[in-house]
């Protein structure tokens, strides 16, 4: 079945630094697939997306690529700050109407001063 | 746009009461809105998915009759949990898609969190 496989945290990184979070899935057909970031106590947000393979999603410094080759769709952003902890989700959707949602496991990230 | 409102955001009851957690979308209309559990630093477990107007499709293992899911209009859905017991205290989240379709995202409440004593 689709599944989607995210990198364990937590990740502590110092602000500044650069971000990757790993993400790769499993999917019969042709998913779309989401980065979405939790903060403390709050619901998902969606950070952006990709349909089609080789679409880039960007949104506030971070950037993802839809890899069909790997089956991947890692996050990064050069230069993280503070305001960026929080949990990121990988997620793909895919059935004709899109209702079939799988979310990975979700990646803890802190930055500190 | 696209904002979602879920209420209470949290409540603490007695083991054997009903909760209703309501789910609204506030500046579109929701074809299709699903509602999520997640346990504590983990990921979101789909509990059902529901269409205006139409009963509510649960995921397997989910008591339909335990958590029973109103989907009364497009910018409305509701969540119940009936007889609550210790065992369903979570984080409870729902989120709403404006229309079908792959590359539709959805669009996530604030979660409730529920705590039955």
């Amino acid at each position: 079945g689709d599944s989607v496989t995210q990198m364990e945290g937590p990740v502590t990184l110092s602000e500044e630094a650069f971000l990757t979070i790993n993400c790769t899935y499993t999917a019969t057909g042709y998913p779309s697939l989401f980065w979405y970031v939790q903060y403390p106590g709050e619901g998902l947000q969606l950070l952006l997306k990709a349909t089609k393979a080789d679409d880039k999603g960007s949104n506030k410094g971070f950037e993802a690529t839809y890899r069909k080759e790997t089956t991947s769709f890692h996050l990064e952003k050069g230069s993280v700050q503070v305001s960026d902890s929080a949990v990121y989700f990988c997620a793909l959707s895919e059935g004709d109407t899109g209702n079939q949602f799988y979310f990975g496991t979700g990646t803890s990230l802190t930055v500190i001063p | 746009g696209a904002v979602v409102s879920q209420h209470p955001s949290r409540v603490i009851c007695k083991s054997g009461t009903s909760v209703k957690i309501e789910c609204r979308s506030l500046d579109f209309q929701a074809t299709t809105m699903f509602w999520y559990r997640q346990f504590p630093k983990q990921s979101l477990m789909l509990m059902a998915t529901s269409n205006e107007g139409s009963k509510a499709t649960y995921e397997q293992g989910v008591e339909k009759d335990k958590f029973l899911i109103n989907h009364a209009s497009l910018t409305l859905s509701t969540l119940t949990v009936t007889s609550a017991h210790p065992e369903d205290s979570s984080f409870y989240i729902c989120s709403a898609r404006q229309d079908r379709g792959l590359s539709q995202p959805q669009h996530f409440g604030d979660g409730t969190r529920l705590s039955i004593l």
